[in-house]
């Protein structure tokens, strides 16, 4: 069980591009989370799977952001047309299947500056 | 809608010093509590939690009591560490298991 991982680790982009940052759950974990921790804050909820399904989305999400789960592995986490304000460390979490009781387990985060 | 609210940092202790980081929450149901650490250069490591009223969720030295009458989920250590210096997050599940987190305190320990 190696964790979860992300990458890259860090991001620096101009505004107006896109990016996209890649997750890898623990293996056999159907619940995937995408979080995003700005300075000096706790992490914001963004989305989640339940394996390929994609079940929530935060209004913090705009319609820049996408985000997908393909064959419910991987995740991949799209930023269109980059704006300063989404600077920010991107999280990703995996959990078991289940209920609220089971432990979310995070990666070490995606640090995105755009510029 | 549910929320967590935590003291501000930073907290600065010398070392053996004892420790309280009060956190309080609002949430509708029973929502499972949470304590994470965020060390140095490292990602979010879980380091207690509780899942129901009165449980008391312990690790590395720290705990804290899920008190439904008081809403609230103290985090406690009788003896802190140079190694405890981190930043700790409170945070409890709300609806569909998604993490509601605190915006986190600063821990300083002397040595």
């Amino acid at each position: 069980d190696t964790g979860v991982s992300q990458n890259p680790r860090h991001k620096i982009t101009k505004r107006g591009q896109n990016v996209t940052f890649r997750c890898d759950p623990i293996s056999e974990h159907n619940r995937l989370y995408w979080y995003r921790q700005t300075l000096g804050q706790g992490p914001e909820f963004l989305t989640y799977f339940q394996n390929e399904a994609q079940l929530e989305k935060s209004r913090l999400l705009s319609d820049r952001f996408s985000a997908e789960r393909p064959k419910g592995s991987f995740s991949t986490l799209e930023i269109q047309r980059t704006e300063q304000g989404d600077s920010a460390m991107y999280l990703c979490a995996s959990s078991p299947r289940g209920s609220g009781e089971e432990t979310q387990y995070f990666g070490p985060g995606t640090r995105l500056l755009v510029l | 809608g549910d929320s967590v609210t935590q003291m501000e940092g930073p907290v600065t202790l010398s070392e053996e010093a004892f420790l309280t980081i009060n956190c309080t929450y609002t949430a509708t149901g029973y929502p499972s509590l949470f304590w994470y650490v965020q060390y140095p250069g490292e990602g979010l490591q879980l380091l207690l939690k509780a899942t129901k009223a009165d449980d008391k969720g312990s690790n590395k030295g720290f705990e804290a009591t899920y008190r439904k009458e008081t809403t609230s989920f103290h985090l406690e250590k009788g003896s802190v560490q140079v190694s405890d210096s981190a930043v700790y997050f409170c945070a409890l599940t709300g609806r569909d298991d998604k993490i509601i987190f605190g915006k986190g305190t600063r821990l300083h320990i002397l040595p």
